[in-house]
């Protein structure tokens, strides 16, 4: 399985601004994934990201506020813009090798 | 969209204990993953079953597909055992989307 790797592992920031999440793999992987994983809740994930084209949000996430780019085959950024303390959360990226889901170690956002 | 109901929400255990936690799902599904999401966080996959019996050591897995429910077996249970179990499934017009239940939180006393 390639490696994941995402930055910042945490951090604390004022509401109103914007943070952007990276994450890497080791290896060319043609989807990624990103996931939100709210304090003491499950995962929900926040879209699909496609290399050369516009992510695929779900239902409730919307582009303007979770704007993601896909430059490559082995890396993706999540921007979280214009935060609320509700944004506080575990941002995790991932993909799928051979029917199965590999995580990041996760974004702990708190937002204040 | 498809439901994903875990149970016991919450299983507190001694140490050597057996345990079985339950993933009941409202639709087919064409993936079936088991995670363990440890204290810190990560979250590591433990099997992938969409249907039939795995084992892995101490840990074991049945999915049966036609009744929509897969159980996770943990035996003798360790104290580095304890986090969130979660079960995800993915349905077949979902591509590799992975709709995931509300997890089992184990705790494993010494």
């Amino acid at each position: 399985s390639a490696v994941i790797s995402q930055k910042p592992s945490r951090d604390i920031c004022q509401r109103g601004t914007s943070l952007t999440i990276q994450c890497q793999v080791d290896s060319q992987v043609t989807m990624m994934f990103w996931y939100r994983q709210q304090p003491g809740q499950s995962l929900t994930l926040i879209a699909t990201a496609n290399q050369g084209s516009e992510a695929t949000y779900e239902s409730g996430f919307v582009i303007d506020k979770f704007p993601i780019s896909r430059p490559n085959l082995t890396f993706s950024t999540l921007t979280v813009s214009n935060m609320s303390p509700e944004d506080s959360s575990i941002y995790l990226c991932s993909y799928r090798g051979q029917n199965i889901q590999y995580f990041g170690a996760g974004t702990r956002l708190s937002v204040l | 969209g498809i439901q994903v109901e875990q149970s016991p929400p919450d299983l507190i255990l001694q140490e050597g204990a057996n345990s079985t936690l339950r993933c009941n799902f409202s639709d087919s599904v064409n993936n079936l993953q088991w995670f363990h999401q440890n204290p810190w966080g990560q979250l590591i996959n433990l099997f992938y079953i969409p249907s039939g019996t795995k084992q892995n050591g101490r840990l074991s897995a049945t999915t049966v597909a036609t009744e929509r429910y897969s159980l996770l077996y943990i035996s003798s249970s360790q104290t580095t055992d304890s986090g969130v179990y979660f079960c995800a499934v993915s349905p077949p017009q979902g591509a590799q989307k992975l709709v995931f239940g509300q997890g089992t939180r184990l705790t494993i006393n010494p």
